[in-house]
């Protein structure tokens, strides 16, 4: 089967650091995804990875471990519009359709 | 440029009525992905199309489930005899192919059964 876990919910401070972690089960692995998406919006995507290690971009870093089956989206100088649901997704061997985990609800506190 | 489109942006509709929800990809794109995402959950995959390939429709929940793309972009789908466990928020996203790593969300579709 195929199985992408993330935790619901974390909560942060502004300015801080935070980061969120996925970890997948999947058959077929070609590539994994970050979306963010705020209330009532649509998801928009953060960053890619398809190979072993760190991708930043910014104030968001992804980081993937495929022999693990893990990754995590880190966040640096947190700001209160971060406060969003973040997405971890995995597209497998059959096209580009993505599995989406359940998303982390991240609440940024002053 | 326009992002992709879809209507209506919410619908409401009485338990057995049939529902069709639009999605207009960016132009251009031969890759259009149907989701659906229930209160409080991760995005479910539906369906999708690449190209004029067969569609992958292993996603589709049950029978009364279906989707067209007409002329390799708009694309209906269609929800028959409709179930209170239908409601959720239809996403239609697209992109250049399927190999592309970045699929284009639209504003998704809030549909309730009533």
């Amino acid at each position: 089967g195929q199985n992408i876990d993330q935790p619901t919910e974390m909560t942060a401070t502004e300015g801080a650091i935070v980061q969120i972690n996925c970890t997948y089960q999947t058959s077929g692995f070609n590539g994994l995804f970050w979306y963010q998406q705020h209330a009532g919006e649509a998801p928009t995507f953060l960053s890619y990875n398809v190979l072993d290690g760190l991708e930043e971009k910014g104030r968001f870093s992804s980081f993937l471990s495929r022999s693990k089956g893990y990754s995590y989206l880190l966040l640096k100088e947190l700001q209160m519009k971060d406060s969003a649901s973040y997405l971890c997704a995995v597209r497998g061997n059959q096209g580009g359709k993505l599995i989406f985990g359940q998303g982390t609800e991240l609440s940024v506190k002053p | 440029g326009a992002g992709v489109s879809q209507s209506p942006s919410n619908k409401v509709t009485e338990k057995g009525k049939d529902v069709e929800l639009r999605c207009d990809p960016i132009s251009g794109h031969t890759a259009l992905y149907w989701y659906r995402q229930s209160l409080g959950q991760g995005l479910e995959f539906l369906i999708y199309f690449q190209g004029n390939s067969a569609p992958d429709k292993s996603g589709l929940p049950s029978d009364r489930f279906s989707a067209e793309r007409t002329g390799g972009s708009v694309s209906t789908l269609t929800i028959q005899r409709t179930q209170q466990e239908d409601s959720a928020v239809y996403l239609c996203a697209s992109s250049p192919d399927f190999v592309s790593y970045e699929q284009y969300f639209g504003p998704g579709t809030r549909l309730t059964v009533t």
